[in-house]
């Protein structure tokens, strides 16, 4: 079983969409990450977050540590958003847990 | 933050050969990390690198196949040997920041091998 769980594995969705990406994970943490991979293979990070909530423009990311869950959302999604985003959780010192990722492709 | 940079961004290769990827950092990190990808799969830790001590590895994963330098605080490059198709992967390389949840990623290294 691994650490991090994402949800869903794949996900198509029309310009302008709403949408959701769930993460959970099985471990404590002291931080978790949305990253995000383009076709290119490099990976930014998005959010970093412990507790509560984030808003970064159209991306918001929520963290429920009693229920170990996740989301990152996007309003008004457009097809630049079109990426890999990947979950990743911070374990101990240096050891992080990588979800597989979520494959978001936005339509025009 | 820290900027990364890698080179190559990306490379195709013959089975057999090696390739040496460079990772380069914009400020003085004490750690840093090597990562693969493989196609589908998630991030993979190879191993860490500290200035002026030898790599520490993963398990499944040697020096022999992957040797790591770090001659200084904000370089360092991974070499995959002898390489086979089954090494096609990205391979990233990342550091910590000012506290050791905070991570930051390069740029990747596509790599195939024919």
């Amino acid at each position: 079983k691994n650490e991090v769980e994402q949800s869903p594995q794949n996900l198509t969705a029309q310009e302008g969409e709403f949408i959701t990406i769930n993460c959970s994970y099985s471990v404590g943490i002291s931080a978790l990450h949305w990253l995000q991979q383009h076709p290119g293979g490099g990976i930014v990070s998005l959010f970093m977050l412990s507790s509560g909530k984030k808003k970064h423009g159209r991306l918001i990311a929520t963290i429920n540590i009693q229920e170990k869950h996740s989301s990152l959302h996007i309003t008004a999604s457009h097809p630049r958003d079109s990426a890999v985003y990947i979950c990743a959780v911070n374990h101990t010192g240096n050891q992080f847990y990588f979800g597989t990722g979520t494959s978001l492709t936005v339509i025009p | 933050s820290a900027v990364i940079s890698q080179k190559p961004s990306r490379d195709i290769c013959q089975r057999g050969t090696s390739l040496t990827i460079q990772c380069q950092v914009d400020s003085q990190v004490t750690m840093m990390f090597w990562y693969r990808q493989q196609p589908g799969q998630s991030l993979t830790l190879i191993a860490t690198a500290n200035q002026g001590s030898e790599a520490t590895y993963e398990s499944g994963f040697v020096i022999d196949k992957f040797p790591i330098s770090r001659p200084n605080l904000t370089f360092s490059t991974l070499t995959v040997s002898n390489m086979s198709p089954e090494d096609s992967s990205i391979y990233l390389c990342s550091v910590t920041g000012g506290k050791s949840y905070e991570q930051y990623f390069g740029p990747g290294t596509r790599l195939t091998v024919t």
